[in-house]
């Protein structure tokens, strides 16, 4: 079945700095492949997602990269702030089609 | 309401008893996901629901967990039995665009299993 390796586990940058996250997936199949950010005491909220017809889909400070020959996709953010400190997921579709499997996920940590 | 509520916010319980735990979807929304969050891990997927269709149980970890969706609308999550293991974050979301996509989530609940 589809596996999702999500790197790094915890990044620190300073505010202002860009902040990149970075997503592996098995399944050559698999077609969507969203970002989610979960603050604390809080659900994933959705925050950008790209289709594998896409190579590259920006939204103000955030982008998404994919590149299906290698399988991996990435999460850039640009001047970052203190608001952007929380968990970021990674995710792409199974086999199937019918449910996501997430990465285990990237605690980013802004400091102003 | 405005999104996915999950009751309750927390639930503490003793290993062997059974809980249930209830999540309200997005009103409109076809689509009903379960998903447990361990600490430090990713989600998992449990139980998705679309429309009247036959729910896709793949992710289920054991008989002992069993979801149901009365109406079309709330979902009822429910674990027999409760080992220490099954202390989690149980997240609900749910989808109008398709299967997959846009998820929308709960806040969750916290269950603990003494």
């Amino acid at each position: 079945g589809e596996n999702v390796e999500q790197h790094p586990s915890t990044l620190s940058v300073q505010e202002g700095d860009s902040a990149v996250i970075k997503c592996t997936y098995s399944d050559s199949a698999s077609n969507y492949f969203p970002w989610y950010k979960q603050e604390l005491g809080k659900g994933p909220q959705l925050i950008i997602d790209i289709r594998s017809n896409v190579g590259e889909k920006k939204d103000q400070r955030i982008a998404v990269t994919l590149n299906k020959t290698a399988k991996h996709f990435s999460l850039h953010i640009t001047e970052t702030q203190p608001e952007d400190s929380a968990v970021y997921f990674c995710a792409a579709s199974n086999q199937a089609g019918t449910a996501l499997i997430f990465g285990k996920g990237t605690t980013l940590s802004v400091s102003s | 309401g405005a999104g996915v509520s999950q009751s309750p916010s927390n639930k503490v319980t003793e290993k062997g008893k059974d809980v249930e735990l209830r999540c309200d979807p997005i009103s409109g929304h076809t689509a009903l996901y379960w998903y447990r969050q361990s600490l430090g891990q990713g989600l998992e997927f449990l139980i998705y629901f679309q429309g009247n269709s036959a729910p896709d149980k793949s992710g289920l970890p054991s008989d002992r967990f069993s979801a149901e969706r009365t109406g079309g609308s709330v979902s009822t999550l429910t674990i027999q039995r409760t080992q220490q293991e099954d202390s989690a974050v149980y997240l609900c979301a749910s989808s109008s665009q398709g299967a997959h996509e846009k998820l929308f989530f709960g806040s969750g609940t916290q269950l603990s299993v003494l």
